[in-house]
């Protein structure tokens, strides 16, 4: 089946700086969706990307679909403590919207 | 417009019980998912739901896993005779009309003992 590797697997950062990371497919992907999941609560989605190269941008989050459509890139300007949690990418099967969930990467904001 | 909801949001069941999970959709959506979460890990596709039809239940477990969309009411998500490896986070998501963009609910932590 598909599989979303997604890197890093953790990153500690401190507040203020910027934050980037990565998915990639072992298949071609129609939409990227980017997701962020706080301690005990459900996925809340961040960003949706439809089209290859395409660059979408909410507030401080940015998201680029990539050319080969097997990958995606999340970036976070200025990270402030409500950033930490647990970020993923997904991807649904074509022709059933059914995602596939990545792997996850786990922001830390140090003190 | 109220989002997702899901209960209980915590469940414990000793092995053996059923574990019944519910599900309202956000309003005018008639699509449902069900994913599960293990600690740790990203979530995984269980079943795909459209109002009183199973449209894809390619991850669900083969037994003791069953889950309906009725004509009124919520989705339910049922397990029969549970065991420790059941445990999990279960989480439904809704759309208005089978799109990508589903919207999910805060989940329902299942503790089997």
């Amino acid at each position: 089946g598909q599989q979303l590797n997604q890197s890093p697997q953790s990153m500690f950062i401190q507040e203020g700086e910027d934050v980037s990371m990565n998915c990639t497919s072992s298949s071609i992907f129609n939409t990227w969706l980017w997701y962020k999941q706080d301690p005990g609560e459900g996925p809340v989605l961040l960003i949706a990307l439809y089209k290859a190269g395409e660059l979408t941008s909410n507030g401080r989050l940015t998201a680029q679909f990539g050319i080969t459509r097997k990958d995606s890139f999340l970036n976070i300007s200025a990270s402030i403590p409500s950033d930490v949690g647990i970020y993923f990418c997904a991807g649904p099967n074509f022709g059933n919207e059914k995602l596939t969930f990545g792997t996850g990467t786990r922001l830390t904001i140090i003190p | 417009n109220a989002g997702v909801m899901q209960n209980p949001r915590h469940l414990v069941r000793r092995r053996g019980q059923e574990a019944r999970l519910r599900c309202s959709p956000m309003k005018g959506h008639s699509h449902v998912y069900w994913y599960r979460q293990l600690p740790e890990e990203g979530l995984k596709f269980m079943v795909y739901l459209q109002k009183e039809n199973i449209i894809d239940e390619s991850g669900m477990p083969k037994e003791r896993f069953s889950a309906e969309f009725p004509k009124e009411g919520p989705s339910i998500l049922r397990i029969q005779q549970v065991v420790r490896g059941d445990s999990a986070a279960y989480f439904c998501a809704s759309s208005p009309t089978g799109g990508a963009e589903a919207f999910f609910g805060q989940g329902t932590r299942l503790t089997v003992v």
